[in-house]
């Protein structure tokens, strides 16, 4: 049971460049969710994703853009890097009945733009 | 901006005592309150989640909720080195949006 993933687990890029962070996830989960960690700010969302292709902005959408074809995919995509993109980015997913709003986190990805 | 308030630490207690932590959040409208915990370099883990005022335990963890003063607290009791790391304090205010705190660090002294 691999339940979530995401690729790569670091990368390394330059400012100006288009980077995609890709999420997967084995569970059906209808939400999936975006989050960068940074020291200070804690977790905060970046984009959410109620079902595929229905998606809407966070706290910190800006500079980031998300795609959701198929339910178990979720890329993220910086499409020109800055260095205050510089962080480590969690996706996280949770069911839509049940215990509808615990979140389960992927493994997450450190990015560094230089 | 809704707000999720925890003390950053570090907190240190010896093994085998009760470790306290707390947060504040500032939407009275919110619902689902949920405890992760963060070990260095790793993903938040979800421990708790408590959805009414009042007291919910599993194992040595308990989540206590007060909707009225807006606070939620973890206690760890028995605790264990193997507890040391960033505890998160997670709120829902409806919806799928959720806040985090910045977390606070805690450290069990062998």
């Amino acid at each position: 049971d691999a339940g979530i993933t995401q690729s790569p687990r670091y990368k390394i890029t330059e400012t100006g460049r288009q980077v995609t962070l890709m999420c997967h996830q084995t569970w059906s989960h209808s939400y999936m969710f975006w989050y960068r960690q940074d020291l200070g700010h804690g977790l905060r969302l970046i984009y959410y994703s109620a079902a595929a292709d229905i998606t809407d902005k966070g706290e910190v959408p800006d500079g980031y853009v998300v795609s959701r074809s198929k339910t178990e995919n979720f890329p993220l995509t910086l499409e020109s890097a800055t260095r205050s993109q510089t962080s480590v980015y969690f996706c996280a997913s949770n069911p839509l009945s049940g215990r509808a709003y615990e979140q389960y986190f992927g493994p997450g990805t450190r990015l560094t733009v230089t | 901006q809704k707000e999720v308030e925890q003390n950053s630490g570090p907190l240190s207690v010896p093994e085998g005592a009760i470790a306290s932590l707390n947060c504040t959040y500032s939407d009275r409208g919110s619902q689902s309150f949920f405890w992760y915990r963060q070990y260095s370099g790793k993903s938040p883990e979800l421990i708790m989640s408590i959805y009414s005022n009042g007291d919910k335990e599993d194992g040595r963890f308990t989540a206590q909720l007060n909707k009225a003063s807006q606070y939620v607290s973890l206690l760890i009791r028995d605790s264990q080195p193997s507890d040391s790391a960033t505890y998160l304090c997670a709120v829902n205010g409806g919806g799928n949006q959720f806040y985090f705190g910045t977390g606070t660090s805690l450290t069990v002294i062998p």
